[in-house]
């Protein structure tokens, strides 16, 4: 119930198009939905993140849409570009529970954007 | 930079040996976390600790322990050591977890057991 499933593992896009990685939950007690942007040797960052109350969110190129019936949310990344080209992460957070909160991680999409 | 230092950068050992990571958490944060990434595993939990206290055990192998000390940098511990213990640690921290939701991530320590 814990996992957050992530897909595709890979994706190669040209350049200007459009990107999407989705993820799928379980766990409807979750509260919080990030993504994550990592690019080689460098740790996670945080890209965007989205609340269970809101069904899209916008910041710049970058939309999650989710869908809290279907369990399911998504990372859109609008005119895609090579400096886009990364490891995307989606997670989703627990609730409180005995003071701590966990995020719970996808495993991963790398995403090529070929020019 | 994201205010979460994690040092060394890199680490080579050898089997059965111990190693020491250490993470300073980005300032006012009272929460660590530990994460181990490997290639085909993605981002595992290892364990959390707020403010001096364990708080959330994941996978975390008995050879492995974490601290956290009172000016609330974090020690991940790792003995016997493995081939397979080869990664990237990365260490985490964020604010009270009932306020502030995000997680900011160091640059991670580069584990290499050779």
């Amino acid at each position: 119930q814990q996992q957050v499933k992530q897909s595709p593992q890979s994706l190669i896009v040209q350049k200007g198009g459009i990107s999407i990685i989705n993820c799928a939950y379980e766990n409807t007690a979750f509260d919080y939905f990030p993504w994550y942007q990592q690019f080689p040797g460098k740790g996670p960052a945080l890209l965007i993140a989205i609340r269970p109350d809101v069904s899209e969110k916008k910041e710049g190129r970058f939309t999650i849409s989710f869908n809290k019936s279907a369990k399911q949310f998504s990372l859109h990344i609008m005119d895609s570009q090579p400096g886009d080209s990364a490891t995307y992460f989606c997670a989703a957070r627990g609730g409180f529970t005995a003071g701590s909160y966990q995020l719970t991680f996808g495993k991963g999409t790398k995403l090529s954007v070929i020019p | 930079d994201s205010g979460v230092t994690q040092t060394p950068k890199h680490l080579i050992t050898a089997t059965g040996q111990r190693v020491t990571l250490r993470c300073s958490p980005r300032s006012g944060d009272l929460s660590v976390y530990w994460y181990q990434q490997s290639l085909d595993q993605g981002l595992q939990f290892l364990i959390q600790y707020y403010n001096g206290e364990e708080r959330a055990k994941g996978n975390i192998l008995e050879r492995f322990s974490a601290q956290q000390f009172p000016d609330l940098h974090s020690e991940l511990n790792l003995s016997s050591l493995e081939l397979g213990d080869s990664a990237l640690y990365f260490c985490a921290s964020s604010a009270d977890p009932r306020v502030d939701y995000g997680y900011t991530f160091g640059s991670g320590t580069r584990l290499t057991v050779v």
